[in-house]
């Protein structure tokens, strides 16, 4: 089983439309979570981090279910210019205190439409 | 403020052939990472340096090496290239591990075995 998973897509939508992604994670001990976006051909950029108290940032809005080990994003209102690949990301903490590794979903793609 | 370089941006080698990647943190950053991301797959963590060692690692064979220099600076080696090495090589910096801290991605370097 993959440690995280996410719906690869494609989501394929109309402008002005909600869109939510869902992901999965399967290390209960994962610590912090994130969404990252990767244009085509380009690096991944925070999009935003995740917390169980859910948390919006403009027209997104991330939620992380830690029971259910699930995090979801929505999109909301969509552009153009949110068509890209949204990466779904869950990071643990290492004995000792230290900050693990990033363990990144396949990505779902997003492609808004006029 | 300077983000996170990398070099080459692109790069083909042949099978057997060793690579060297190269990746300047963004300014204040002390950590690398590096990733592997094949062709529609998810970053991939092969390993960690801080202090000048490497500090994590993931699965990856020991063909894989690298190296972090005194001003934060750090090398990816590949040795003994296989086609299954084409990827994009991705470096994230950020702030000692021992700390949450986002992980900022540079551009990437392109390689392509054939």
């Amino acid at each position: 089983r993959k440690e995280v998973e996410q719906d690869p897509g494609p989501f394929n939508v109309p402008e002005g439309a909600t869109v939510a992604f869902n992901c999965t994670y399967s290390n209960s001990a994962s610590q912090s979570f994130f969404w990252y976006r990767q244009d085509c051909r380009k690096e991944p950029k925070l999009l935003m981090s995740v917390y169980s108290s859910g948390n919006e940032d403009g027209r997104f809005t991330a939620q992380l279910n830690r029971a259910s080990q699930y995090i979801s994003l929505l999109i909301r209102d969509s552009k153009l210019s949110d068509s890209a690949t949204y990466l779904c990301v869950a990071q643990g903490w290492n004995y000792g205190g230290s900050q693990g590794n990033l363990i990144f979903g396949k990505g779902t793609k997003l492609s808004v439409k006029p | 403020d300077a983000g996170v370089t990398q070099s080459p941006t692109h790069l083909i080698k042949t099978r057997g052939q060793q690579v060297t990647l190269r990746c300047s943190p963004k300014s204040g950053h002390d950590t690398v990472s590096w990733y592997q991301q094949a062709l529609g797959q998810g970053p991939q963590f092969i390993f960690q340096y801080y202090e000048e060692e490497e500090r994590q690692r993931g699965n990856f064979p020991d063909r894989f090496s690298g190296h972090q220099f005194p001003n934060y600076s750090s090398e990816l080696n590949v040795n003994a290239l296989l086609l299954g090495d084409s990827a994009l090589y991705l470096c994230a910096s950020s702030l000692a591990p021992t700390r949450s801290d986002t992980q900022y991605f540079g551009p990437g370097t392109r390689l392509t075995v054939l």
